[in-house]
């Protein structure tokens, strides 16, 4: 069975801290891929990342950075220097080939919030 | 008009009403998706299309009908809704979807209250 797990509910911080979102999945696919959405109070979830599961190299965008680890079953997400704008909720989804349907697979979400 | 659009933002309805939602893509994409999200639930997928084929259906009660009369364009239909039923409905668009599902990009959803 497909599974993600988003074992932090919530997390404040203070700006300018920097803060990793941690997501682990279950899958026994060789071939996945693996996402980070963010959602912002508006409601839209916003696509930031899709990771295949052969390429295990990291991977930085601005302040954004993920860590795929294959050996821990890991995809965290880190913000460095965080921002106010950067509180909203982010999931981590996962979608399989040996799972036979178009379903994402998502976690359950982490709530950031960024305090000035 | 760009990415995926939804009509209206917000909705109030009765338990006897009929309305519909709108989602339009304007990604060139060719697979469509229904979720709706309940306050402290996971995202549950509801429908997918593929072509305007319907390919999945998560056992979701009769009261909502999707349709989807191109690959641009997916309705979803609704009557004779619960309360319980008041959640964020969110659309989504893809590449086609063969099991392993491309980015999904989302409108901004309906925040649909039934009274």
């Amino acid at each position: 069975a497909q599974k993600v797990t988003q074992a932090q509910t919530e997390i404040s911080v203070v700006e300018k801290e920097d803060v990793t979102l941690d997501c682990v999945y279950e899958t026994r696919d060789t071939t996945y891929y693996l996402f980070w959405y963010k959602q912002p109070p508006s409601g839209e979830l916003v696509f930031l990342i899709r990771r295949n599961s052969f390429d295990e190299q990291n991977e930085i965008s601005g302040r954004y950075s993920w860590n795929f680890q294959k050996s821990t079953s890991s995809f965290n997400f880190t913000i460095t220097a965080s921002q106010v704008v950067d509180s909203a909720v982010y999931f981590c989804a996962l979608s399989a080939l040996g799972d036979n349907t178009d379903k994402l697979i998502f976690g359950t979400g982490t709530r950031l919030q960024v305090f000035p | 008009e760009t990415g995926v659009t939804q009509t209206p933002r917000h909705l109030v309805m009765g338990m006897t009403n009929k309305k519909s939602l709108k989602c339009e893509q304007h990604l060139g994409h060719n697979a469509m998706y229904w979720y709706k999200q309940s306050a402290k639930k996971p995202l549950e997928l509801m429908f997918v299309y593929n072509f305007k084929e319907q390919t999945e259906n998560n056992s979701v009660p009769s009261r909502f009908s999707p349709e989807c009369p191109n690959s641009s364009h997916l309705f979803l239909h609704l009557h004779t809704l619960q309360p319980e039923d008041s959640a964020l409905y969110l659309c989504a668009s893809s590449q086609p979807a063969w099991g392993l599902t491309d980015t999904q990009y989302f409108g901004p959803g309906t925040r649909l209250t039934v009274l």
